[in-house]
């Protein structure tokens, strides 16, 4: 069965840090490039970082640059998302998703509150 | 950056109506353009990629067309399990990011 399950999520004070997971099944993760996309409270979609499928080329939303860390362990089959210096504003559901978005987990909740 | 605009940000449809929802980019994305359907709670769903082919297992009833900057997604007889939010897409080939418009919400008249 092709899946995402994402995990790490919680409440988090201003100015702190968390890292999301995401584990992969059901296909070859290795082999396909992989994104972070967050929704807020009764928002729309934003995409937040990709990581290629060799994990050496990463790019990031102007929102999260130099905030945020994506990173994968192919060997694990797990995506990452470091976020640190966190604001209110990085409140969201976190999604992850294949490349071409035909795979979707079904998000983890982190919520910036102090 | 590219801008997406959907319109209608609302579109009020009866059930086995036809819908109609717009997307509009800044510049051409040629057509690197995909639809999502959301609903309340769940992640997103692939209806439609590369403007006009339907993903794995999407009813006949949803159709993509467009290129370049204007895009339509159709859903030819709405169902009662077509009430949700809709969202246009762009990637790009290289860098591989993504750009979201603002999403269209099809509700029941």
């Amino acid at each position: 069965q092709v899946q995402l399950v994402e995990s790490g999520g919680g409440v988090v004070q201003p100015g702190r840090s968390l890292r999301l997971s995401c584990v992969a099944s059901g296909f070859t993760f290795s082999s396909y490039g992989m994104y972070w996309v967050r929704q807020a409270p009764g928002k729309g979609l934003e995409w937040v970082a990709v990581t290629w499928y060799d994990g050496r080329d990463k790019y990031y939303a102007d929102s999260v640059k130099g905030r945020f860390t994506i990173s994968r362990d192919n060997s694990k089959n797990t995506l990452y998302l470091q976020m640190n210096s966190l604001r209110v504003e990085d409140t969201a559901v976190y999604y992850c998703a294949r490349e071409r978005g035909k795979i979707w987990g079904q998000g983890t909740l982190v919520t910036v509150s102090s | 950056e590219i801008m997406m605009t959907q319109s209608p940000a609302t579109l009020s449809v009866s059930p086995g109506e036809r819908a109609t929802l717009s997307c509009r980019t800044s510049q051409s994305v040629s057509s690197n353009l995909a639809w999502y359907q959301q609903k309340p709670g769940q992640a997103p769903r692939l209806l439609i990629f590369d403007a006009s082919t339907r993903a794995t297992g999407i009813p006949a009833r949803f159709s993509g067309s467009g290129s370049g900057t204007e895009f339509t997604l159709t859903i030819s007889s709405l169902q009662s399990e077509d009430f949700a939010v809709y969202y246009c897409q762009q990637y790009n080939n290289w860098p591989p990011t993504w750009t979201f418009g603002q999403g269209t919400k099809v509700e029941i008249k």
